[in-house]
Parts: C-alpha cells; structure tokens; sequence
C-alpha cells in the first residue's frame, strides 16, 4: 500500500519569503511522486514529478522538490513567494504496481501575505 | 500539451434525478481514465479507473450502480450519477492518460460541481 502525508494543513508565507510544503510518503515499492497545484473551482496542474531520475526535480513556476530516500520525504520548494502562488497543493504517490493509481495527501493550502 | 475538457463546470439538479459528466481528451487518446470526488477542503479520493472498452474499476465503499462510468471510446468517458441526492453534492475530476501514465503523464479537467437540491 503506498500512502503521503502533507505536515501543515494550512501555511503562510510573506510575498518574497521561501515557501516550504511538506510532503513524506510510504510506499513498499519504489515510488513515483508528484506534486499538484489546484486553484478554486478548477482541476489540478502539475507542477513536478520524480520517476526515479534525479532526485531534485524542478518544476514550473520556479517550483522545486528533492527526492529523499532515507527520509521518505518529497518536499517542495520556491526561494521568493508570489502573491499568485497562493493556492491548494497536493502532494502524489503511485508506482508501476498500483495500475498506475495516484494517492493524493490532504492537501495543503498556501496563503501569501502581502 | 495535453488538454481534458470536462463538461459541465457546474451543475444544479434535483434529488432523484440524473446526471452525467463528460470528460474528453482533446488531443491524445486516452487509454485509462480516472474519477475523482473532492469535498470541501478535502483531497481527491479516487472512485473508478476506466479502461476504453472494458467495465469500470471501482475503489472499495464506491456504488457501481450509483456511479456509473462509460468509456466507450479512446477520447471519451462519462460519469453519471443515479437517483441523485444532496450527499453526491461534491466536485468531481477526471483525469486521463495515454498509455502509461508514468510516462505519459496524467492530465486533469476542470471539475464539475454537482449540487443536488
């Protein structure tokens, strides 16, 4: 079974400050991990995926996220917050094995303070 | 890149009537699609996985009989909800990939908000 958890339900950064969204996962086999962004009422765009590759990933958006395995941890990352970054963000899990499923976390909202 | 329209953005109907949401790859063929319902605030929890030209895949706790996915062609699959009532009120999403979704990536419409009154 492949499972993520995002820390923080709710963060707040100031516009120009690093943005830090956390995301572990659990998978008992090598994973493939992604991270979404979901604006009001709309689906979801992705931002960056790991498939085994390098294990810092970069995304769009100025978005990044590393891959690391000893702490089973995907967490993403942009130096300078934009007002226009807040947003919903989930983090994703799936791997060959799980017909391709995707495991969404909770979720985690990102407000920008002006 | 690759485009999902899902159709309706947002629909009113009322309990004990029906209601279908269509989700269309645009530009690729989409050999899996997959349904999602999200309540407010919540994540995505995904109800089905449908293969073009096979029966639907239901997660556990997921009504076939309510939820009924047809994926009758490689750019088209539907979700309809039966004999609706207020607690289907949700944002549904469908997502779809060609092929492989680990490699071809996985591509999401809009949403559809269901309210039932």
């Amino acid at each position: 079974a492949q499972s993520v958890t995002q820390l923080g339900s709710h963060v707040s950064v100031s516009e120009g400050a690093l943005v830090l969204l956390r995301c572990n996962y659990s998978s008992s086999v090598p994973p493939y991990l992604f991270w979404y962004v979901q604006y009001p009422n709309q689906g979801l765009q992705l931002l960056l995926k790991y498939t085994s590759a390098a294990t810092l990933v970069k995304g769009i958006n100025g978005f990044e996220a590393e891959f690391k395995k000893s702490e089973t941890s995907f967490h993403l990352t942009k130096p300078s917050a934009h007002m226009s970054d807040a947003a919903e963000y989930f983090c994703a899990v799936t791997s060959y094995s799980s017909a391709s499923k995707i495991i969404f976390g909770s979720g985690t909202r990102l407000s920008i303070r002006p | 890149g690759a485009v999902v329209s899902q159709h309706p953005s947002w629909v009113i109907c009322k309990s004990g009537t029906s209601v279908k949401i269509e989700c269309r790859s645009l530009d690729f063929q989409a050999t899996t699609m997959f349904w999602y319902r999200q309540f407010p605030k919540q994540s995505l929890m995904l109800m089905a996985t449908s293969n073009e030209g096979s029966k639907a895949t239901y997660e556990q706790g997921v009504e076939k009989d309510k939820f009924l996915i047809n994926h009758a062609s490689l750019t088209l699959s539907t979700l309809t909800v039966t004999s609706a009532h207020p607690e289907d009120s949700s944002f549904y999403i469908c997502s779809a990939s060609e092929g492989d979704g680990l490699n071809y990536g996985y591509t999401f419409g809009s949403g559809t908000r269901l309210t039932v009154v």
